[in-house]
């Protein structure tokens, strides 16, 4: 069964420091996302991706943040100046092939990024 | 805005026994998604079973259920003969279907509601 992968599983990082998380969405899905979750909270959305450009972001998604699809198989998402507060999981998520109306979103492992 | 809310942080069942979750949401629009996800140890975000709003028949995976009351707004889980594999987090989570094809197809999730079965 297809699945959403996501590399690498546990990064660690310093403050500061840029870091870009990397993902395969599911190949026929067109719409992809980016989610967080901080430890013991709930799961946030932070972006989501179609047509080759953001259709939506949050406040949480701020400068610092950027996503792309350079491939046209690989998502990532990018923190240029990593904060102690970055700290979380980074969930990604693809959804909606062409020509289907399901709406389930397909989540990969996750990340788990710890900023020191 | 939307708002999901799950006023059980944790809940607990015996082995074999039902269990129900609670969820309720916020939402002026008439037209959306709901859905149940399960977040093992393991920590990936897994569907359990999703509603649409316009459906007045509640969905039903194997022995996971839902209750769907729209009118109240609330969208609980049912887990029968629950099993040691059903302890989790299960988040529920809120999506517009008012955006057709290009329109907003972010989740909103609750704060879950941490799912221990008792052998």
């Amino acid at each position: 069964e297809p699945e959403v992968t996501q590399t690498p599983s546990h990064q660690v990082t310093q403050m500061g420091q840029e870091v870009i998380l990397r993902c395969v969405p599911i190949s026929n899905h067109l719409y992809f996302y980016w989610y967080r979750q901080i430890l013991g909270q709930k799961v946030e959305f932070l972006v989501s991706f179609y047509n080759n450009e953001i259709s939506e972001k949050s406040e949480i998604f701020d400068d610092q943040f950027s996503v792309e699809r350079p491939d046209g198989s690989n998502f990532t998402l990018k923190i240029r100046s990593t904060k102690l507060e970055d700290s979380a999981m980074y969930f990604c998520a693809s959804g909606r092939a062409l020509g289907q109306f399901n709406t389930e979103a397909f989540f990969g492992q996750g990340t788990r990024l710890t900023v020191v | 805005a939307q708002t999901v809310t799950q006023s059980q942080p944790e809940m607990s069942v015996q082995e074999a026994e039902t269990v129900t979750l609670s969820c309720t949401y916020d939402t002026s629009e008439s037209d959306y998604y709901l859905f149940w996800y399960k977040q093992p140890p393991s920590r990936q975000m897994i569907l359990v079973i999703r509603q649409e709003a316009y459906k007045q028949q509640n969905a039903t995976e194997n022995r996971f259920s839902v209750n769907f009351q729209k009118a109240a707004k609330s969208f609980s889980l049912k887990i029968s003969d629950s099993q040691l594999g059903d302890a989790a987090m299960y988040f529920c989570a809120y999506r517009s279907a008012e955006g057709g094809n290009f329109g907003n197809e972010k989740l909103t999730f609750g704060t879950g509601t941490r799912l221990t079965i008792i052998p």
